[in-house]
């Protein structure tokens, strides 16, 4: 692994369903973040996590979860998904929750329907 | 509330030189960066400005005024892999980066 991964690349989920955004750093940062960006608008930060065991809500967090039980693994979960949720998501991460850069992972093509 | 303008779209010529603004009204303002986006891609990142003043790197150079709520990145000698969507960021008081909706530049040969 080098930098950020996410999975699944993308994914078509049937409303109501329940699903997982998987996100992986192999660089030791501290801080995590989700995004989510739509056509027209600017990236949105759902949550973020400064450090392991910690996390906070973005400007977008109703519908979606996350946890960081450790430093590389930051996982997005959609309880139950609904068509306002189909999005481009990004995961990014940076050395630590201050004037750093973000590096952004691939991200994932999410469609509800 | 909190607000970054940049122009939607702009299109410019291969060899020739550009300049994308950017407007911001935020609650605090702990840096302003600038981000490149190729299509389908993520966005990598080009540059950081946290002090008035211009900031240069290569072809790139960015532009800060605390005062004025403005930024511009400036990009010479253009080259058709320069074709992208250009994102302005800011940090706010909560060092949470306030993001623009991105500027889409389209070089022609």
């Amino acid at each position: 692994i080098a930098g950020i991964t996410q999975a699944p690349t993308s994914q078509i989920l049937a409303a109501g369903r329940r699903m997982t955004l998987r996100c992986t750093q192999d660089m030791r940062h501290n801080a995590m973040y989700w995004y989510r960006q739509d056509l027209g608008l600017g990236l949105r930060l759902i949550h973020y996590s400064n450090t392991a065991g910690t996390t906070g809500k973005g400007e977008v967090p109703d519908g979606y979860s996350v946890s960081r039980a450790n430093t590389d693994d930051f996982p997005l979960t959609l309880a139950s998904a609904v068509p306002s949720q189909t999005s481009v998501y990004f995961c990014a991460s940076s050395k630590t929750h201050g004037p750093d850069e973000q590096f952004f992972g691939p991200g994932t093509r999410l469609t509800v329907l | 509330g909190q607000n970054i303008d940049q122009p939607t779209e702009m299109t410019a010529t291969e060899g020739a030189i550009v300049q994308i603004n950017c407007t911001y009204q935020t609650s605090g303002f702990n840096g302003l960066f600038w981000y490149q986006q190729h299509a389908g891609e993520a966005p990598t990142f080009l540059s950081y400005n946290v002090l008035d003043g211009l900031e240069e790197k290569g072809r790139f150079s960015s532009f800060l005024s605390r005062s004025k709520g403005y930024s511009y990145l400036l990009l010479k000698e253009l080259q058709m892999k320069d074709s992208a969507s250009y994102l302005c960021a800011v940090r706010d008081s909560n060092y949470q980066l306030i993001w623009g909706a991105g500027t889409k530049l389209i070089i022609k040969p």
